[in-house]
């Protein structure tokens, strides 16, 4: 069966200071993988995806960005975090374009 | 702006009624989704119910969807409190610039009291 890991499940990082979130899938090929960030209480913002290695769409202007080195790891990195990047971010994955997504148990990033 | 819009925003019910969300959407779909997510933890997948379907069953989840009004609703039935969580529609979207994705909606939370 199909798994989804997401490392750290919880992080407190300054101001400014570089980010590295992780995801990896199990069980599959080809994933098509998505992060999203969550704001308290509200819906999921789609900030990438990608449908193969090294293929990164971006959806929002931001200091964040995303990287697939190998065919089942996403990586969210920041070289300088802002308050406002705090929130609730999730890793998913999928089998193909507009199919059920599978989600991580999700990061909760604290920018102090 | 979003795609999917829940209603209510928060629904309170006691164990056993059945707790009725509402979802509308603006554009074409190929499909539309339904999640639940516990407080604090990853987005669980309950149906997915494609634009040529009508209705669809799993187990006590009904979901309707109404392309000539672009709205859907989700019927959990003999609610319990484990049922208690945000629930979310998701369009998977069949054109333009959000062909393929995920559109979340801001979400439904539940609160179901023993």
């Amino acid at each position: 069966s199909q798994t989804i890991h997401q490392w750290p499940a919880t992080l407190v990082q300054p101001v400014g200071s570089p980010l590295s979130l992780e995801c990896t899938v199990e069980g599959t090929s080809n994933p098509n993988l998505y992060w999203y960030r969550q704001a308290a209480g509200r819906g999921l913002q789609l900030l990438f995806y990608s449908v193969g290695i090294g293929q990164i769409s971006s959806e929002v202007p931001q200091n964040l960005s995303a990287s697939r080195p190998q065919d089942r790891q996403f990586i969210l990195s920041s070289k300088k975090l802002l308050l406002s990047d705090s929130g609730f971010y999730l890793c998913a994955w999928s089998a193909g374009l507009a199919r059920e997504q599978y989600f991580g148990p999700g990061t909760r990033l604290t920018v102090t | 702006s979003q795609q999917g819009e829940e209603d209510p925003q928060a629904l309170s019910i006691q164990e056993g009624e059945n707790a009725t969300m509402n979802c509308s959407y603006k554009t074409s779909i190929n499909n539309l989704q339904w999640y639940r997510q516990n407080s604090g933890r990853g987005l669980v997948h309950l149906i997915l119910i494609r634009s040529n379907e009508r209705e669809k069953h799993s187990g006590r989840l009904r979901v309707t969807l109404d392309t000539s009004k672009k709205s859907s609703s989700l019927l959990i039935t003999a609610s319990r409190a484990a049922d208690t969580a945000s629930y979310f529609c998701a369009t998977g979207n069949a054109g333009g610039t959000s062909y393929g994705k995920l559109t979340f909606g801001q979400g439904t939370i539940l609160t179901v009291h023993p």
